[in-house]
C-alpha cells in the first residue's frame, strides 16, 4: 500500500508570510492532487499534477510534483486569512487511477 | 462543474439505530463513487469503493455488515451505519469521479455527514 506523509502537520502564520507544504511518499504516484478542506464541510479540489518536474500556479499557490512523482509541495505567496484550512494531498493508487488515497494533512492558521 | 450532493448533513440518532446516508452526483453518472470516515483534525480514510450493480470494495479493518453500502443507481450511493454506536460518531464524506480510469481526473465531494450517536 502506497503511503503519504505531510509536513508541518500545523502551522500557524501571520498575515502576508509566505510558507510551504509537503507531501512525501516512497513510492511512484502517477497523479497527485492537493486539496483544501474548511470545517464541516468536503475537500475542494485545488490542482492535479501528473507530470514529473510540472509546476502549476493558482494565483498565490504554486504547486510542484517531484521529478520522480514521488513527492509534492505547495507554496502559499502574502498568506491571508482566507488561505486557513486543512490541505490534503491525495494520490492516485493503482493501474486504475480511481482509488485515491490521502496524506494526514495540513492543518493552516492564518491569523490577521 | 461537477456536483455531488449529499444527505443529511447532520444526524443525531440512539445508540443501537441505523442512519442512512445519501450520496448523488447530479450532473453526471458516477459508476463508482467513494465512501471515506474523517475523525476531527485528521485526515480521510477511506472506507470502501462503492460499484454500480455490484458488491461494493471494503478496505482492510472496515466490517462490511456494520457499513452497508448500495449503489443502486449511476447517480446514486447509500451508506446504511448498521447498530451505530458512539464510536461510530464521525464525519462522513462521499465522492465521485467524472472519469473513471483517468489519472488526472479529480474526485468531487459532497459536503459531508455529521453522525452523532448518543
Amino acid at each position: 500500500t502506497q503511503l503519504l506523509e505531510q509536513s508541518p502537520q500545523f502551522l500557524s502564520i501571520q498575515e502576508g508570510e509566505n510558507l510551504t507544504v509537503y507531501c512525501n511518499s516512497s513510492s511512484v504516484f502517477s497523479s497527485l492532487q492537493w486539496y483544501r478542506q474548511e470545517p464541516g464541510e468536503g475537500p475542494v479540489l485545488l490542482v492535479t499534477v501528473v507530470t514529473g518536474g510540472e509546476v502549476k500556479k493558482l494565483k498565490r499557490l504554486t504547486f510542484q510534483f517531484g521529478d520522480a512523482r514521488k513527492d509534492s509541495s505547495l507554496h502559499i505567496t502574502a498568506a491571508q486569512p482566507g488561505d486557513t484550512g486543512l490541505y490534503l494531498c491525495a494520490g492516485a493508487q493503482g493501474t486504475s487511477y480511481d482509488k485515491v488515497i490521502f496524506g494526514p494533512g495540513t492543518s493552516l492558521s492564518v491569523i490577521p | 462543474g461537477a456536483v455531488v450532493s449529499q444527505h443529511p448533513s447532520r444526524v443525531i440518532c440512539k445508540s443501537g439505530t441505523s442512519v442512512k446516508i445519501e450520496c448523488r452526483s447530479l450532473d453526471f453518472q458516477a459508476t463508482t463513487m467513494f465512501w471515506y470516515r474523517q475523525f476531527p483534525k485528521q485526515s480521510l480514510m477511506l472506507m470502501a469503493t462503492s460499484n454500480e450493480g455490484s458488491k461494493a470494495t471494503y478496505e482492510q479493518g472496515v466490517e462490511k455488515d456494520k457499513f452497508l453500502i448500495n449503489h443502486a443507481s449511476l447517480t446514486l450511493s447509500t451508506l446504511t451505519v448498521t447498530s451505530a454506536h458512539p464510536e461510530d460518531s464521525s464525519f462522513y464524506i462521499c465522492s465521485a469521479k467524472t472519469h473513471r480510469g483517468f489519472r488526472n481526473s479529480p474526485l468531487h465531494f459532497g459536503n459531508g455527514t455529521r453522525l452523532t450517536v448518543t
